[in-house]
């Protein structure tokens, strides 16, 4: 059975800091890789995914995360914060033929000043 | 712009009421999904539909039942609430193009009292 692992609860980071939020995966078939944003109140909003192709993958508001089949890890990046990025992010795994979505726990990323 | 709406952003309901939360969509997809998500468990799946009138168990379906008479309408329904069901209700929607990406709504934040 797929599961995802989000290693980091909670990352408390300064604000322009680098951050890296950790999610590996387990699965023995190809799969799909999504990262979502959740503020506070909010749905969940895609920030990036990786179906296929180019390992590194480029998202929304300077993200992006690295596809390591060997590690089975999908860790999203940002290179500097801000404040706005306080958020929730949650990692997902999806496969082929299998119409839903397997969640990690989520990571609460606080951006302080 | 994909648009799923649920119809209340806060409800508050007494235990033993019988509850709707429900799901509308505007992009014809065919699966749709309720979550509940609570603070260290991410989200967990409660049920989806992969069709009209067609509806399958998630992990936690227990106390909950779900309706889908209109392709573009999913309803999530707490029977006889509980105070443990006190929780954020997400719905998404996703196509059937394999990638398993899936569209959030804003969110439902019940209170059972």
């Amino acid at each position: 059975a797929q599961s995802v692992t989000q290693l980091d609860s909670q990352v408390p980071v300064f604000e322009e800091a680098p951050v890296e939020l950790r999610c590996n995966y387990s699965s023995s078939v190809s799969v799909y890789l999504f990262w979502y944003v959740q503020y506070p109140n909010q749905g969940l909003q895609l920030l990036l995914k990786y179906l296929s192709g180019s390992t590194l993958v480029k998202g929304i508001n300077g993200f992006e995360a690295e596809f390591n089949k060997s590690q089975t890890s999908f860790h999203l990046r940002k290179p500097s914060v801000h404040i706005s990025d306080t958020a929730e992010y949650f990692c997902a795994v999806g496969q082929s033929g299998y119409n839903k979505l397997i969640f990690g726990a989520g990571t609460r990323l606080a951006v302080h000043p | 712009d994909v648009k799923v709406t649920q119809s209340s952003r806060y409800l508050v309901k007494r235990t033993g009421e019988k509850v709707f939360l429900e799901c509308v969509q505007d992009m014809d997809h065919e699966n749709m999904f309720w979550y509940r998500q609570d603070p260290g468990l991410g989200l967990r799946l409660i049920y989806f539909s992969y069709d009209v009138k067609m509806k399958e168990k998630g992990d936690i379906p227990e106390g909950y039942s779900v309706s889908r008479e209109k392709k573009e309408r999913f309803s999530l329904i707490l029977e006889s609430a509980s105070t443990n069901q006190t929780s954020m209700y997400l719905c998404a929607i996703a196509g059937t193009s394999g990638y398993n990406e899936q569209f959030f709504g804003p969110g439902t934040r019940l209170t059972v009292l």
